[in-house]
């Protein structure tokens, strides 16, 4: 079974702030919560990562509430090239990955 | 730094023949490795973990003697479908985890994939 929980879609225009969210509610001590990004026959790629309060990076921020049941990806003014599918992962250092489902965003003019 | 390659990145075989996957840390080593496949419009499955010098772990319902896992040294796993059958067809992804300068320990490194076509 999956560790995490997202919206299996979410619509958006460009320009737009998207925020996704992913629940963990069983997220271990040494979980680090990573999110990955795929594009159709591509490997996925790396986004961002956390382990607790806010993380940032050129082309996203990652919140995540002192309990760490969840986690939220947001994306700054959204374009059409960010259309994909954005997983949300659990990762304890060494240990395999358990894919979700993800949340396929589809941005549109 | 962190730079996984797969090859080839595509083939076409045909049903009853064997073919070979190979994915490469760059610029790493890869103490571990991870075989993942993908059906047009679902999530990656784990197929099975490997470990430099030992041998790969399945997952549950993953056929060993199908999918042949090598991992020889700290670079380089390859993936072997034996036997091929249309079924097969799929995308497969390989990912890396390891140690080097700029590799963070807490980070899965993800290949291209390769799609396998089986006629």
């Amino acid at each position: 079974l999956a560790k995490t929980t997202q919206p299996i879609s979410m619509d958006s225009y460009e320009g737009q702030e998207v925020n996704i969210t992913c629940s963990h509610n069983n997220i271990a001590t040494n979980d680090y919560i990573t999110w990955y990004q795929q594009f159709p026959s591509q490997g996925p790629r790396f986004i961002i990562q956390g382990y607790k309060t806010k993380v940032t990076n050129e082309v996203a921020s990652l919140f995540i509430p002192a309990d760490r049941k969840s986690s939220t990806l947001s994306l700054p003014r959204v374009s059409l090239s960010d259309t994909a599918v954005y997983y949300c992962l659990l990762t304890g250092g060494g240990n395999k990955l358990t894919f979700g489902t993800g949340t396929q965003l589809k941005v549109e003019l | 730094g962190a730079v996984v390659s797969q090859h080839p990145s595509w083939v076409i075989c045909k049903s009853g023949t064997s073919v070979k996957i190979e994915c490469r840390s760059l610029d790493f080593q890869a103490t571990t490795m991870f075989w993942y496949r993908q059906f047009p419009k679902q999530s990656l499955m784990l197929m099975a973990t490997s470990n430099e010098g030992s041998k790969a772990t399945y997952e549950q319902g993953v056929e060993k003697d199908k999918f042949l896992i090598n991992h020889a040294s700290l670079t380089l796993s390859t993936l072997t479908v034996t036997s091929a059958h249309p079924e097969d067809s799929s995308f497969y992804i390989c990912s890396a985890g390891g140690r080097g300068p700029g590799v963070d320990t807490y980070e899965q490194y993800f290949g291209p994939g390769t799609r396998l076509t089986v006629t």
